[in-house]
């Protein structure tokens, strides 16, 4: 089945500076790719849709000058959160539609990001 | 909120009990997932309903989809110590493409 690979896995980062997580499709291609943030014993939030060749689209509330998104290619998206805070410590997954709207959503492994 | 609702929160039960966990979504959708996800890992896929559909079944699990009154259950037999984890539905709103809105989750515990 379709491999959607995310790194790292996990990553700490000291105050104020940035974290770069990418999110790869391996045998597929994906104009689409959706990144998400949950805080300990929370749910999953959806963050952004991230548009192949364009600009991402945020949700409200996300800081887009924080969580940088970047499309470049079919096949990879990145997430950067810039100056990172303690605040910004969570988990965060990424996923790509599946080839049709039968078909569930082929997500990342995540990635816990601890910033102290 | 983004967030559909689930119920219960948090659910204890013993090896071979049944549980059962219940999603309210808002909004008209084109399918519903479930996903499982152990200790704040990655998510497993578990279930995928269409909105056309009323009840599915995989293994031990059985899911239900009222459109109706916007709302969904997992039910999973028999459990086992191995099921305990987080639950969670998320919604595949009409209009977008697996852009899912995840509800809040049921956390198991099944004990020995």
């Amino acid at each position: 089945g379709a491999v959607v690979s995310q790194h790292p896995s996990w990553v700490i980062c000291k105050s104020g500076t940035s974290v770069k997580i990418e999110c790869r499709s391996l045998d597929f291609q994906a104009t689409t790719m959706f990144w998400y943030r949950q805080f300990p014993k929370q749910s999953l939030m959806l963050m952004a849709t991230s548009n192949e060749g364009s600009k991402a689209t945020y949700e409200q509330g996300v800081e887009k000058d924080k969580f940088l998104i970047n499309h470049a290619s079919l096949t990879l998206s990145t997430l950067t959160v810039t100056s990172a805070h303690p605040e910004d410590s969570s988990f965060y997954i990424c996923s790509a539609p599946g080839p049709n709207l039968d078909t569930e959503a082929f997500f990342g492994q995540g990635t816990r990001l601890t910033v102290v | 909120s983004q967030q559909g609702e689930e119920d219960p929160q948090a659910l204890s039960i013993q090896e071979g009990e049944n549980a059962t966990m219940n999603c309210s979504y808002k909004t008209s959708i084109n399918n519903l997932q479930w996903y499982r996800q152990n200790s704040g890992r990655g998510l497993v896929h578990l279930i995928l309903i269409r909105s056309n559909e009323r009840e599915k079944h995989s293994g031990r699990l059985r899911v239900t989809l009222d459109t109706s009154k916007k709302s969904s259950s997992l039910l999973i037999t028999a459990s086992r110590a191995a099921d305990t984890a987080s639950y969670f539905c998320a919604t595949d709103q009409t209009g977008g493409y697996n852009k899912l809105i995840f509800g809040a989750g049921t956390r198991l515990a099944v004990h020995p």
